[in-house]
C-alpha cells in the first residue's frame, strides 16, 4: 500500500486477555517504530525495529509487552494479560533508514484504539 | 537531557487570525533535527516539517511558517490567516544525533480555528 497500515483499527478486550496488533510498514522501508498515546498525551516510545532486529527495547512498559517483525516487514506488538491501564491509541510510524532519521521523516499509520474492560 | 516542551496546552482562535504555537527543546547535542508534526481529529499524524541544526535559517510553507533559533532552543511555528480546516493537535519533537533513531516528543498543543 501506500502508506503504513495498522490492523484493527479498534479493538475492545477484557482485563487479563491477550492481544495483537499488526502493522504493515511502507514497502522498503527498514525502519519501525511502535508508539503509544494516551487520551490527551504525547507519544510514547515503545520499540524501534531496524530490519529485523530490535536495538531498543527500552521503552516497553513491561515483560507484558512483547514485538517482532519477521521479513523485514510486518510487525506484531503483542499485550499479555492486559491491564486497564493498557488503553491507548498505538501508533506505527515507518522510514527508509534509521541512521539517516535526520533526513528522513517518520510515516505514520492511523493507529489501533485499544481499550481495556 | 532531553527534553522537549510546549508549554501551550491549548490554543483557541477565530479564522483568519494567525498564531504562533510555541517549542523549546533541550538537548546536549550539537547535532540534532527538530520536526512538527499535525494530528488532526481523524487521529492521523502527517509530517509538516524537519530542521537539522546547523540550519537556522527560517521557513515559510505557504500560511505556514517556522522560526528556529539556537539561542533561545527554540522552534516556534506559525500559521498566518488560520482556516477550520488547521484545527489538530500539533506535536514538536526532537531526534539528538546520539540516538538518531528515537523521536523525543512535546506534549502537543491544541489548536482550535473557531469559523
Amino acid at each position: 500500500g501506500a502508506g503504513v497500515s495498522q490492523s484493527p483499527s479498534n479493538k475492545v478486550t477484557e482485563k487479563g486477555k491477550d492481544v495483537e496488533l499488526r502493522c504493515d510498514p511502507i514497502s522498503g522501508h527498514t525502519a519501525l517504530y511502535w508508539y503509544r498515546q494516551s487520551l490527551g498525551q504525547g507519544l510514547e516510545f515503545l520499540i524501534y525495529f531496524q530490519g529485523n532486529s530490535a536495538p531498543d527495547k527500552s521503552g516497553l512498559p513491561s515483560d507484558r509487552f512483547s514485538a517482532e517483525r519477521t521479513g523485514g516487514s510486518v510487525s506484531t506488538l503483542t499485550i499479555q494479560r492486559t491491564q486497564q491501564e493498557d488503553s491507548a491509541v498505538y501508533l506505527c510510524a515507518s522510514s527508509p533508514d534509521r541512521r539517516a532519521l535526520g533526513n528522513y521523516e517518520q510515516y505514520f499509520g492511523p493507529g489501533t484504539r485499544l481499550t481495556v474492560t | 537531557a532531553q527534553k522537549v516542551t510546549q508549554a501551550q496546552t491549548e490554543i483557541s482562535v477565530v479564522e483568519k487570525e494567525d498564531v504562533t504555537l510555541d517549542c523549546v527543546y533541550e538537548t546536549r547535542d550539537t547535532t540534532y533535527y527538530l520536526f512538527w508534526y499535525k494530528q488532526p481529529p481523524s487521529g492521523e499524524l502527517v509530517f509538516l516539517i524537519r530542521r537539522n541544526s546547523f540550519d537556522e535559517q527560517n521557513e515559510i510553507s505557504g500560511r505556514y511558517s517556522w522560526n528556529f533559533q539556537k539561542s533561545t532552543s527554540s522552534f516556534n511555528f506559525t500559521i498566518t490567516a488560520s482556516q477550520v480546516v488547521d484545527s489538530a493537535v500539533y506535536f514538536c519533537a526532537l531526534t539528538p544525533r546520539v540516538s538518531n533513531y528515537q523521536l523525543i516528543w512535546g506534549a502537543g498543543t491544541k489548536l482550535i480555528i473557531k469559523p
